[in-house]
């Protein structure tokens, strides 16, 4: 498996403002996931993170609302923008190792939008 | 539309009994299958993997594959109290490295001591 963290764990926002999650790995890992869980629901594939190149992001998430980045293969960020109270969530980033096809989480991060 | 349906529960069973958690799923070309359990405020932890038909075990964990039915199972013995969460299901049609996942919903699981 692989030792993943994200910051911060928890944050309140305002409407209208931005927030950044950042995902470490302590391994280098082959895909890069993020997934936004809504309270009460499951997990939504938000996009993969890919490395060096655009995320390919799932139907109904775009770029310009949910940025993500990937310098290198342990670490990749994900922006929120212009927040509104529908994005209080609770957003996870998700790896893949090299060797293999199990998929693991990271301990998550709780957003309240007020 | 690629769906992964789980009844929602809450499953509840008494300490020491089995607790059987199902799945089925839509798209016929799933090669990879997961089972995550979930505890309340936490994120969701990796429990069981099944790629071939037939049983699994790990433990007190066995995962069953039926590919022709399109059906996987989780089975809990000997539940335990902190086996209590909600169990996942998650399906791919990745046999490398690329695809991703497919959440069920979740099964709430509540073991009474």
């Amino acid at each position: 498996s692989a030792v993943i963290s994200q910051k911060p764990s928890r944050d309140i926002c305002q409407r209208g403002t931005s927030l950044t999650i950042q995902c470490q790995v302590d391994s280098q890992v082959t895909m890069m996931f993020w997934y936004r869980q809504q309270p009460g629901q499951s997990l939504t594939l938000i996009a993969t993170a890919n490395q060096g190149s655009e995320a390919t992001y799932e139907s109904g998430f775009v770029i310009d609302k949910f940025p993500i980045s990937r310098p290198n293969l342990t670490f990749s960020t994900l922006t929120v923008s212009n927040m509104s109270p529908e994005d209080s969530s609770i957003y996870l980033c998700s790896v893949r190792l090299r060797t293999e096809t199990e998929q693991y989480f990271g301990p998550g991060t709780r957003l309240t939008v007020t | 539309q690629k769906e992964v349906e789980q009844n929602s529960g809450p499953l509840s069973v008494p300490e020491g009994a089995i607790a059987s958690l199902n799945c089925t799923y839509s798209d016929r070309v799933s090669q990879s299958f997961f089972w995550y359990r979930q505890y309340s405020g936490k994120s969701p932890e990796l429990i069981m993997s099944i790629y071939s038909n037939g049983d699994k075990e790990d433990g007190r964990f066995t995962a069953q594959l039926n590919k022709a039915s399109q059906y996987v199972s989780l089975l809990i013995r000997d539940s335990q109290p902190s086996d209590s969460a909600t169990y996942l299901c998650a399906v791919s049609n990745y046999g490398g490295s690329q695809g991703n996942l497919i959440f069920g919903k979740g099964t709430k699981l509540s073991v009474k001591p």
